[in-house]
């Protein structure tokens, strides 16, 4: 399995601003997914993440609000823009493995817009 | 799309009792089956999954069983112990590359 490191592992911000939210793997791979996780509740696929091209966003989700870089196979980032309370989530970085279908998550970014 | 249904959303059981967690879903071109533990601060562990040309797994105390024709699935787990508890989700697909989960279930195993 991929080992998944993400920055920072929480953070508060104020309305209006935006942040970004780094994802690292410790190997290359070819997947790469943003999950939002809302306080209780199930994970939501936001966007693929894919290298060398734009990203791949679900229904509900659009790139000024999740602006998402990809450089390389190990590395992306996810930007949540002029954020508002209802922002506040945990934010989820995942790859698939070398397995068919295997879908690894890093520990997650905990944000509190305030 | 797919729709995941999770039950029970809580289960608490007593150390060394069974645990059982049910899915079903509704796309029949699904055909991986995994099941997270997410443990409070942490992101979801992948602990076991299921592809559809099985109809059980088992990993020591953990096991799934697929029935394709009833669209449902389950995660067993046995001789549970504290260290059991956490958020169990479930999910299936994939659909393109998007997976859909489960609402999850919080398992409370008491000592």
């Amino acid at each position: 399995s991929a080992v998944i490191s993400q920055k920072p592992s929480r953070d508060i911000c104020q309305r209006g601003t935006s942040l970004t939210i780094q994802c690292q793997v410790d190997s290359q791979v070819t997947m790469m997914f943003w999950y939002r996780q809302q306080p209780g509740q199930s994970l939501t696929l936001i966007a693929t993440a894919n290298q060398g091209s734009e990203a791949t966003y679900e229904s509900g989700f659009v790139i000024d609000k999740f602006p998402i870089s990809r450089p390389n196979l190990t590395f992306s980032t996810l930007t949540v823009s002029n954020m508002s309370p209802e922002d506040s989530s945990i934010y989820l970085c995942s790859v698939t493995g070398q397995v068919d279908y295997e879908q690894y998550f890093g520990p997650g970014t905990r944000l509190t817009v305030t | 799309g797919e729709n995941v249904e999770q039950h029970p959303s809580t289960l608490s059981v007593q150390e060394g009792d069974s645990a059982v967690i049910k899915c079903t879903y509704s796309d029949s071109a699904s055909n991986y089956f995994p099941w997270y533990k997410q443990e409070l601060g942490k992101g979801p562990q992948l602990i076991i999954d299921i592809r559809s040309n099985v109809g059980e797994k088992k990993d020591q105390r953990i096991a799934v069983t697929l029935n394709k024709t009833a669209k449902h699935f389950s995660l067993h787990i046995t001789e549970t112990q504290p260290e059991d508890s956490a958020v169990y989700f479930c999910a299936a697909g994939p659909t393109g590359n998007q997976f859909y989960f489960g609402t999850g279930t919080s398992l409370t195993v008491i000592p």
